[in-house]
C-alpha cells in the first residue's frame, strides 16, 4: 500500500462544477503539499500546509492532521483547470513521499 | 518569478551511452533536485544537492550521478544508460526548504 493515495485516479466534469480531489497518508508529517503538472510536464507548487486551511482564488486546501486526509477543492472549474493533480507528504528533511495524481479534465 | 530550465524537453538515445541531462536555475537557490517520473509510481527523488560540490542519495541513485560544479546548475548523469531509464526527468530547486518548491518543465527521456 502506498504510504500517500489519491482519489480519484481520473476525473471529468463540466465547466462551473465544484471539484474536489482527495489526499490520504499513513506517515507522521510535518506538511502536505499540492502541486499541479499541466499536459506538457511543468509542475506548480499550489499549496503547502500543515494544519486549517489555505485558499487562492478558486482553490482551496484543507488538512485534517487527526484523520491524515486533505482534500483540493475546485470551486466554478473551468477548462483551463484540467492538468494532474499531486499530492505530497513531508515526511522529513527533503523527504517528499508523492501521490500518484489525479488527471482532471474539465470540459467546455 | 523563478526560472528552473531543463535543457532538453526530448531525449532519445542508445543503450550504453553517457547521457547528460542539465538543469540550471536562476534564483541563486541553494537546493536544488533530480526526480523521476513514472506512470503509477508518481515522482521519485533521485539526487539532492544543499550546495556547489554537494549531493545526497535519494530514494533510486543507483545508475545515476550528479554535478553540482555551480550554483546555478545541477546535472543528471546517466553512467550506461539502460532501457529501464526511459522516464520523465524532473529538476526542481528551493531557497531554503529542503523540499522543491519551482520545477523545471521536464525531459522526457526514451533509451532505445
Amino acid at each position: 500500500k502506498n504510504e500517500v493515495e489519491q482519489s480519484p485516479q481520473n476525473l471529468t466534469a463540466q465547466e462551473g462544477e465544484f471539484i474536489t480531489i482527495n489526499c490520504s497518508y499513513s506517515v507522521g508529517i510535518s506538511a502536505l503539499h499540492w502541486l499541479q503538472q499541466h499536459p506538457g510536464g511543468g509542475i506548480v507548487s499550489l499549496f503547502m500546509l500543515s494544519s486549517g486551511k489555505k485558499k487562492h482564488g478558486r482553490l482551496i486546501a484543507t488538512i485534517n492532521i487527526q484523520e491524515k486526509h486533505s482534500s483540493l477543492h475546485i470551486t466554478a472549474s473551468h477548462p483551463r483547470d484540467s492538468a494532474v493533480y499531486i499530492c505530497a507528504a513531508e515526511k522529513g528533511a527533503q523527504k517528499l513521499v508523492f501521490g500518484q495524481g489525479t488527471r482532471l479534465t474539465i470540459n467546455p | 518569478d523563478v526560472k528552473v530550465t531543463q535543457s532538453s524537453r526530448y531525449l532519445v538515445k542508445r543503450t550504453g551511452e553517457k547521457v547528460f541531462l542539465e538543469c540550471v536555475q536562476d534564483m541563486d537557490h541553494e537546493n536544488m533536485f533530480w526526480y523521476r517520473q513514472d506512470p503509477g509510481l508518481g515522482l521519485r527523488l533521485i539526487y539532492f544537492s544543499y550546495d556547489v560540490k554537494m549531493k545526497e542519495k535519494g530514494d533510486i541513485p543507483e545508475g545515476y550521478s550528479v554535478s553540482r560544479e555551480k550554483k546555478e546548475r545541477f546535472s543528471l548523469i546517466l553512467e550506461s544508460a539502460s532501457t529501464n531509464q526511459t522516464s520523465m526527468y524532473l529538476c526542481a530547486s528551493s531557497l531554503s526548504l529542503r523540499v522543491p518548491q519551482h520545477f523545471g518543465d521536464g525531459t522526457r527521456l526514451s533509451i532505445l
